[in-house]
């Protein structure tokens, strides 16, 4: 089966970039989405196929991708920004999570 | 304003079956441009698909929870179900209803969730 990889933990500096990536197997060919969970609260899809960003996601929220790998690039990152986030694909028809990376805003 | 609401036991005997319906409002469950889906997130873990179903009954399960899963909707009253058969702790989780956009492969809103304990 098809399998999303995320790094545990991702750190990052109030007002810097973080990267978060995501890789699997020609992920490049496949649309991805990002999801941001803060505790105790449903998902928020924060990136849709690829790069689009739903109506009310603030613009420092940006996504790549290419090859194997896709990456959710938070820019001017803030306090609010730290959560788990969660990339997700659709293979063979079925929906595929990526293990969740923690953002902590240090 | 769409919302989408799970409902069902708490707590499920081992063995037994797990049993949640999903009732949405503010969109028709026959919308075609959607799928709704099951998706579950055991304490402290990551989030897990379980199934989509389509407002005409068509299924997609997760391979590892294929055997064990049936899902269900009913366009008369706007809500979808999942049931899950031969539980075990390991099946402890929240479990969220949701809607997943088609055409963007995403899953745009997503119920409260409800907790659902598997412990005798």
């Amino acid at each position: 089966s098809y399998e999303l990889t995320q790094p545990p933990s991702v750190s990052v500096s109030p007002g810097q970039t973080a990267s978060i990536t995501c890789s699997g197997d020609k992920l490049g060919n496949k649309y991805v989405c990002w999801y941001q969970q803060k505790p105790g609260q449903s998902p928020v899809v924060v990136i849709y196929q690829d790069t689009k960003r739903p109506s009310g996601i603030p613009v420092r929220f940006s996504g790549s991708n290419s090859g194997d790998s896709a990456t959710l690039i938070i820019s001017g990152t803030q306090a609010m920004d730290e959560a788990d986030y969660y990339c997700q694909a659709w293979d063979s028809s079925t929906v595929v999570f990526g293990g969740g990376t923690r953002l902590a805003v240090l | 304003q769409l919302q989408l609401q799970e409902s069902g036991p708490g707590l499920v005997k081992p063995s037994e079956t797990l049993s949640l319906t999903c009732t949405v409002s503010g969109d028709s469950i026959s919308n075609s441009s959607y799928y709704w889906a099951w998706i579950r997130q055991p304490p402290g873990k990551g989030l897990e698909w379980i199934g989509n179903i389509y407002y005409g009954g068509s299924t997609y399960y997760n391979p590892s929870l294929k055997s064990r899963v049936a899902m269900s909707v009913d366009t008369s009253t706007n809500q979808f179900s999942l049931n899950l058969s031969s539980v075990t702790a390991a099946d402890t989780a929240v479990y969220y209803c949701a809607r997943y956009v088609i055409v963007a492969n995403s899953v745009d809103s997503w119920g409260q969730g409800t907790l659902v304990t598997v412990s005798s």
